[in-house]
């Protein structure tokens, strides 16, 4: 099976602060990336995306780094606020499977206010 | 837009029964994927539906069956009922390979 993990299992941040999760995978195959928001008792949330192609894509107050080469992705929040108190997740999708995603076990985030 | 939508929200069914989870996909979606995501987990993928074809599957039983509908809604079929199947099960659709948008889910419990 896939393995996607995440270093920290819990991170708690002061609001304001900018907030690092990551994740390292295992299948060398994986050429897309996403990170996942899931609040308690919702369905998980795409927050943004990366292929392989690419080291770094930027959204709205988030970033996502990928290096390939020690397979790790991480998730950066800018300006943490109490809105992104929430279970991080990581999945990856190795080009053979088509459209399935492995996830991780998930970072649970606290923001502090 | 109403997004993924799935039904019901919760549900309570008793060892060895059946059990039928809905799923309607995102306006222009054609792709639906199940996942099973126990407490404290991340979501465990089952399997996917593409032009009414289970087209891949994961590590899962043939307990666990299921369709797509020429409107590209989709079921989750679950047999013999285990106290372990409980969980929140999530469905997601997507265009081809792109990113998934989930549903809220439909948390099943297994007494």
């Amino acid at each position: 099976g896939e393995s996607v993990g995440l270093h920290l299992p819990t991170l708690s941040v002061q609001e304001g602060d900018n907030s690092i999760i990551n994740c390292a995978y295992s299948n060398s195959a994986s050429d897309y990336f996403i990170w996942y928001k899931q609040e308690s008792g919702k369905g998980p949330q795409f927050i943004i995306d990366i292929r392989s192609n690419m080291d770094k894509r930027q959204g709205q107050r988030v970033t996502v780094l990928l290096n390939k080469t020690v397979k790790h992705l991480s998730l950066q929040i800018a300006a943490t606020q109490p809105g992104d108190s929430a279970v991080y997740f990581c999945a990856e999708n190795p080009q053979e499977t088509g459209n399935q995603f492995y996830f991780g076990t998930g970072t649970s985030l606290t923001v502090i206010p | 837009d109403a997004g993924v939508t799935q039904s019901p929200t919760h549900l309570i069914k008793t060892r060895g029964q059946q059990v039928t989870l809905r799923c309607s996909p995102k306006s222009g979606h054609d792709t639906v994927s199940w996942y099973q995501q126990a407490l404290g987990q991340g979501p465990q993928f089952i399997f996917q539906y593409y032009e009414e074809e289970e087209r891949q599957r994961g590590n899962f039983p043939d307990r666990f069956s299921g369709h797509q509908f020429p409107n590209y809604s989709s079921e989750l079929n679950v047999n013999a009922l285990l106290l372990g199947d409980s969980a929140l099960y999530l469905c997601a659709s997507s265009p081809a390979r792109s990113g998934a948008f989930f549903g809220q889910g439909t948390r099943l419990t297994v007494v």
